[in-house]
């Protein structure tokens, strides 16, 4: 059973650029959040998908927004990238709902670099 | 708004000897209480959860971690450190009958010596 997989795994882009990432999460899950880890820090909750909506959003801009497919799958994009965008991205899916006492399946996440 | 500390950014213990992260969180509410562990281009990995009931908690890989309500805390411990426990370990706390929009502590970076 594969876990959580993510592409691509590094990624570098200019500012102002747009960029994709994608998640497919463990089978058998239903819900898809992304989180943002600069270095040195802890992830941040940017928002959660579930039924192919976004659920919950953390205090993140509207630059940054996303999509759930029907086969859970889901794509963060990121518009006009700045420089402290750079960050490794982690998706992380759960089953049932994504209530918070389900266990969060993470990522390898993609490290992307923004010059 | 929940939020997590964890004060100590680097820690080094010999193979062997015992290790504890602290961890203090504020929340109104019963909070929910998480601690990962994150190796070098790996993901997180959970290590264990508190939602409610005994206040002593036992994870994966030998970990354990106590709830302490009087003193906001959910310090996590292992009483013999294997050189492979060596990553970061993150604190994370959750709103009770919500959603999962969990806040993670910045981190606690474990060193292991022979």
């Amino acid at each position: 059973d594969a876990g959580v997989t993510q592409s691509p795994t590094h990624l570098i882009k200019t500012r102002g650029q747009q960029v994709t990432l994608r998640c497919s999460p463990k089978s058998g899950h239903d819900t898809v959040s992304w989180y943002q880890q600069a270095l040195g820090q802890g992830p941040q909750f940017i928002f959660q998908y579930y039924e192919e909506e976004e659920r919950q959003r953390g205090n993140f801009p509207d630059r940054f927004s996303g999509h759930q497919f029907p086969n859970y799958s889901s794509e963060l994009n990121v518009n006009a990238l700045l420089l402290g965008d750079s960050a490794l991205y982690l998706c992380a899916s759960s089953p049932r709902r994504g209530m918070v006492q389900e266990t969060q399946y993470f990522g390898p996440g993609t490290r992307l670099l923004v010059l | 708004a929940q939020s997590v500390t964890q004060p100590d950014i680097h820690i080094t213990v010999s193979e062997g000897a015992s290790l504890e992260l602290r961890c203090n969180y504020s929340y109104g509410a019963t909070p929910y209480l998480f601690w990962y562990v994150q190796s070098p281009g790996q993901g997180l990995q959970l290590l264990l959860k508190y939602f409610s009931g005994d206040t002593l908690v036992q994870g994966i890989k030998g970990f354990e971690a106590e709830f302490k309500r009087s003193q906001s805390s959910f310090n996590l411990r292992k009483p013999s450190v294997h050189w492979s426990d060596a990553a970061e370990y993150f604190c994370a706390v959750g709103i009770s009958g919500g959603y999962q929009k969990v806040t993670f502590g910045t981190g606690t970076k474990l060193q292991v010596i022979p």
